[in-house]
């Protein structure tokens, strides 16, 4: 499974985006790109998924160039409760693959 | 029902005790992941089921550690002679297919204590 590198921690305050960048130049053809968060006391939540180019729900946008090596995950105005660990993951689709987390970014939301 | 649900949420343990720790995967769900968390880290795979198959255990760190999954339902993950490195948050998710193109879900964890 492909390695990833994500900043430790970010600062951010109520209303504004944050952009939590991820690397993973050893990506290949078949991985998928997957964004978890955690918050204390609790397992990771699925956020977002996607392969190329943006995707977006209700919760995050995900934007891949078209190199694929990094992913941006965009929180649009955060609020105090977006304060959590947020895991990058990358892997394939074949059901043998198993979740592989690195350390995360502790975003912390600041009033 | 309609999560992932642990037991026990907490265990403390002395030291050489046998522990076991269960997860009630999502019903119909065919992958089920062990993973431990300890204190300021991400998880770390411990192993992986598909249905009673357990395909990946890789991630078990030595042969204390034991889990099952029978009926491809419910899973046990067992340490025996529990010690202090083994405190750690141990976390089970399941996932309807296996593969990254499938949401996992994770349940609370079960935190485990050894003194």
């Amino acid at each position: 499974l492909a390695k990833t590198t994500q900043p430790i921690s970010m600062d951010s305050y109520e209303g504004q985006e944050v952009n939590i960048t991820c690397s993973h130049n050893n990506i290949a053809t078949n991985d998928y790109i997957t964004w978890y968060q955690q918050f204390p006391s609790q397992g990771p939540r699925f956020i977002i998924q996607g392969y190329k180019t943006k995707v977006t729900n209700e919760v995050a946008s995900l934007f891949i160039p078209a190199d694929r090596k990094s992913s941006t995950l965009s929180l649009p105005r955060v609020s105090l409760s977006d304060t959590a660990v947020y895991y990058c993951l990358v892997g394939a689709t074949r059901n043998t693959d198993k979740l592989i987390f690195g350390t995360g970014t502790r975003l912390q939301v600041f009033p | 029902g309609a999560g992932v649900s642990q037991s026990p949420r907490y265990k403390v343990a002395k030291r050489g005790q046998d522990v076991a720790l269960r997860c009630d995967p999502i019903s119909g769900h065919v992958s089920l992941f062990w993973y431990q968390q300890a204190l300021g880290q991400g998880p770390e795979f411990l192993t992986y089921f598909q249905n009673e198959a357990q395909l990946d255990k890789s991630g078990l760190p030595s042969d204390r550690f034991f889990a099952e999954r029978p009926e491809g339902s419910v899973s046990t993950l067992k340490i025996q002679r529990t010690q202090q490195e083994d405190s750690a948050v141990y976390l089970c998710a399941s996932s309807l297919t296996g593969g990254m193109n499938t949401e996992a879900f994770f349940g609370q964890g079960t935190r485990l204590t050894v003194v």
